[in-house]
């Protein structure tokens, strides 16, 4: 069974602190590692597609890398905001398939 | 563009009964992926069209079925619903597998 795990689950960070979290999979053959952001009441969104050992993708002051050889990816987001509140999803593509983790649900403390 | 929509949005069913939700990709993207969220789980795949032919299905018994007709719109059956059925049901769409999806409101289905 492929598992794809993030870390952790919760989160609350401080307004105008930084903060990372993780996803981890199992580190084989794979398409695409996507991270997505769902906040309450909405649909999740696509942040991040990363596909290449190495890969560092930025989107404002969210940033994300992936380690395809240990099998992780980090997501970070700088000085963050209320706005950025949120449970924070990856989800693997393998075999055709889209592995969600649980998500790390991030608060932004005032 | 208009995004994905789902309907209906909200669902009250009894167990037993059967029901069908609707999800509308966004125009010009071929592949639909439902998937089920229920507490404390992450997104379960439920299964993928494209160009109207089922690509992949995920661990759900036979009472979970769908299909995609040819202006690329899919529907998901459950018959037979269980009070574990009872979850946010999602959809998403891109312009081909293994694309970047773009998910629906989704359809939140309780069961009693």
């Amino acid at each position: 069974i492929l598992n794809v795990e993030q870390s952790p689950q919760s989160l609350h960070v401080q307004e105008g602190d930084s903060t990372n979290f993780t996803c981890s999979f199992p580190s084989s053959n794979f398409y695409a590692l996507h991270w997505y952001r769902w906040e309450t009441a909405k649909s999740p969104e696509a942040l991040f597609v990363m596909t290449l050992n190495g890969d560092e993708k930025k989107k404002g002051r969210i940033s994300a890398t992936l380690n395809t050889k240990e099998g992780y990816s980090y997501l970070y987001i700088k000085g963050s905001q209320p706005e950025d509140s949120a449970t924070y999803l990856c989800a693997l593509n393998r075999d055709d398939k889209i592995i969600f983790g649980k998500g790390t649900r991030l608060h932004i403390l005032p | 563009k208009a995004g994905v929509t789902q309907t209906p949005r909200y669902l009250i069913k009894t167990r037993g009964q059967q029901v069908t939700l609707s999800c509308s990709p966004i125009s010009g993207h071929r592949s639909v992926s439902w998937y089920q969220q229920t507490p404390g789980q992450g997104l379960q795949f439920l299964f993928e069209y494209f160009s109207e032919t089922q690509r992949n299905k995920g661990n759900f018994p036979g009472r979970f079925s769908g299909r995609q007709f040819s202006n690329s719109r899919s529907e998901m059956n459950v018959s037979t619903l269980e009070l574990g059925d009872s979850a946010l049901y999602l959809c998403a769409s891109s312009s081909r597998p293994r694309e970047t999806q773009y998910f629906g409101p989704g359809t939140r289905l309780l069961v009693l």
